[in-house]
Order: C-alpha cells, then structure tokens, then sequence
C-alpha cells in the first residue's frame, strides 16, 4: 500500500537557519512527487514536481531533491514570511490516486 | 483568473441531513478531487475524478458521493451525513496529459461541522 511519512512533524528555526524536511514514500512505482505549501485556513499551493532519482528543481529559498525512497526539502536562509506547513504528496503508476503525507508545520523566528 | 471554486465555504448541519458542495474550476482540466483534512491526518482522498463519467474511489470514500457530468463541475455529495464527516474539504483540479501527472489547483476549502 502507498504510504507517505513526513518528519519532523513541526520545526522551529531562528531567521536564516537553513533545514531540511524530509519525506519518505512508499510506491509499487512512483508517477510523480509534489510538494505543496498551505498557509492556515487557505488550500495548499504547489511548489514543485519531481518524477525520477537524481531530479532537482529550485525556487527562492527552497530546493527540492528525489531519491528512490525519500524527497528532501531544503530551506536556505529562511525568513519568518517561509512559515507554513509544507505537505508532500506521491502519486503511482498504478492509478492517479493521490496520497498525500501530514506535513511538516515549519515556524520561523526573525 | 484561473481558479478553483467551492460553496459553501463554511456550513453547520444536522446528522442525516442531505448536502452538497459544490467544487468549478475554470482551467478546462480533466483531473478534478476532492479531500479532507484532519487535525493530524494530514489531506485524504476521497474520491477523484479523470474526466467526464469518469470517477474513482480514493482512501476514504464511505459516506460520499460524487459525479462528474460536465467536465468544469465536481459536486460532493453527503446523502446522510454524521458527525464524523466533521472536517475542512477541499477541491482540487489538474491538467492530465497521458500518464503524466500535474501539479494540482486547490480550492479555498469549506468547513463543515455535523451535529
């Protein structure tokens, strides 16, 4: 079964202390990786797409990296306006369902 | 403006009372699904839908309908809900091309509570 899991669950960092957030997946085999950011009480708003091992795709602070068993979210510098939960989510070749992690609650101190 | 639309965005009902919300989306999009969100359980699928009469069961499907029979239109439906329906909803849309997936567009979300 198509499992996602994301850690840690919330992380607290001082204004320009980079981190990573990370996710593990489990797939038969995997059509697409997505990264979503959601804001309180407001929908989740996409960030990134990788589709194979060794892919990376960048965007501000935030640099987004594939293997065949995790996906890493990296945040350089980070400001206070970077807090939110960031959720994963995995799709697999085997149906266009979508299964999406708990999301990591990033808070950042100026 | 490219967006996703849902209503109610906020609704109080009774157990055993029929609902509908109502998800459009105006992106000309084949993908459309809905999900809910729970305190710790992150968002879960409950049904999506690949194009026209075309629809499919996601993780959490019992106690929902849904139907697609205009390709822009996406309802929800709760024939009678209960109070663990209790949740925050939402919408969401993509363009399909084949096998490949993409990023989807997510509505504002409603909130419902079942007494």
């Amino acid at each position: 079964e198509d499992q996602v899991t994301q850690s840690p669950e919330a992380l607290r960092l001082q204004e320009g202390e980079s981190s990573s957030l990370n996710c593990s997946y489990t797939v038969s085999g995997l059509r697409g990786l997505f990264w979503y950011r959601q804001d309180p009480g407001k929908g989740p708003e996409f960030l990134f797409t990788l589709y194979s091992a060794g892919e990376e795709k960048e965007k501000e602070r935030l640099k987004a990296t594939l293997t065949k068993k995790e996906s890493f979210l990296h945040i350089t510098a980070p400001k206070p306006e970077d807090s939110a939960t960031y959720l994963c989510a995995v799709q697999d070749t085997g149906g266009f369902k979508t299964i999406f992690g708990a999301g990591t609650r990033l808070f950042v101190k100026a | 403006e490219a967006q996703v639309t849902q209503n109610p965005r906020y609704l109080i009902t009774v157990t055993g009372k029929k609902l509908t919300v109502t998800c459009s989306q105006n992106m000309n999009h084949e993908y459309m699904s809905w999900y809910r969100q729970d305190p710790g359980l992150g968002l879960r699928q409950i049904y999506y839908s690949m194009n026209v009469e075309v629809t499919d069961k996601g993780d959490v499907p019992e106690g929902y309908k849904v139907s697609r029979k205009e390709k822009r239109n996406f309802p929800l439906i709760l024939e009678s809900p209960s109070p663990n329906q209790t949740s925050l909803y939402f919408c969401a849309s993509s363009k399909l091309e084949r096998v490949t997936p993409y990023e989807q567009y997510f509505g504002p979300g409603t909130r419902l509570t079942v007494t």
